[in-house]
């Protein structure tokens, strides 16, 4: 089935650091690719998508590009703030010829601090 | 707004008891799903439900049940039998057979043992 590897935790940045959170993949055909957020004591929260080769996912500043040829769907930022501290995971669907049962394969997750 | 309920935020089991965590969506979707989070870890799928009356075991369904009698609704219960259910469980919601979309989730519940 299909599986990430997500970049081990925790990330500790300064304010205004730059940020990417590396996260790999393996799938049958070409899945769509997600990064949720979680803050403190909530659920998670679709952060950004991505559904194809190429595609550059962005949401509150947060970028990420689906990587056919390296497997890959690392999360960039540019600037962090303290406000980004939270819980992130790399997810993708167990999708078979085209049609998804709903599950979805999470990463670990990665703890990112960010201190003023 | 549509979204997914939990409730409640937190809850506290005895010895022998069983609890049941709710879970009520008005989004229209017709999967459901239950993960159990523990501290430092990813998400693990207890079970999932494609559709009203029908439900499947996830990954670690041992001491867990559910129904699935209406649309909106997925209740969990931690039975006795699940010996360590102190965990953080989170409900989601997606549309089934459609590729690109993602789960909707709540804001969890927090079990502990008294």
């Amino acid at each position: 089935g299909n599986s990430v590897t997500q970049m081990e935790g925790p990330v500790t940045l300064s304010e205004e650091a730059f940020l990417t959170i590396n996260c790999t993949y393996t799938a049958t055909g070409y899945p769509s690719l997600f990064w949720y957020v979680q803050y403190p004591g909530e659920g998670l929260q679709l952060l950004l998508k991505a559904t194809k080769a190429d595609d550059k996912g962005s949401n509150k500043g947060f970028e990420a590009t689906y990587r056919k040829e390296t497997t890959s769907f690392h999360l960039e930022k540019g600037s962090v703030q303290v406000s980004d501290s939270a819980v992130y995971f790399c997810a993708l669907p167990d999708s078979a010829g085209g049609t998804s049962y709903g599950k979805l394969t999470f990463g670990q997750g990665t703890i990112l601090t960010v201190h003023p | 707004d549509g979204g997914i309920t939990q409730s409640p935020k937190y809850l506290f089991r005895k010895e022998g008891q069983n609890v049941t965590l709710s879970c009520e969506q008005n989004l229209n979707h017709d999967a459901m799903y239950w993960y159990r989070q523990d501290p430092g870890q990813g998400l693990r799928l207890i079970y999932y439900s494609q559709i009203v009356n029908d439900f499947q075991k996830g990954d670690i369904a041992e001491g867990y049940s559910v129904s699935r009698e209406k649309k909106e609704s997925f209740p969990l219960t931690v039975t006795s039998a699940q010996k360590n259910p102190t965990a953080f469980y989170l409900c989601a919601s997606s549309i089934p057979g459609r590729v690109n979309q993602p789960q909707h989730f709540g804001d969890g519940t927090r079990l502990s043992i008294l």
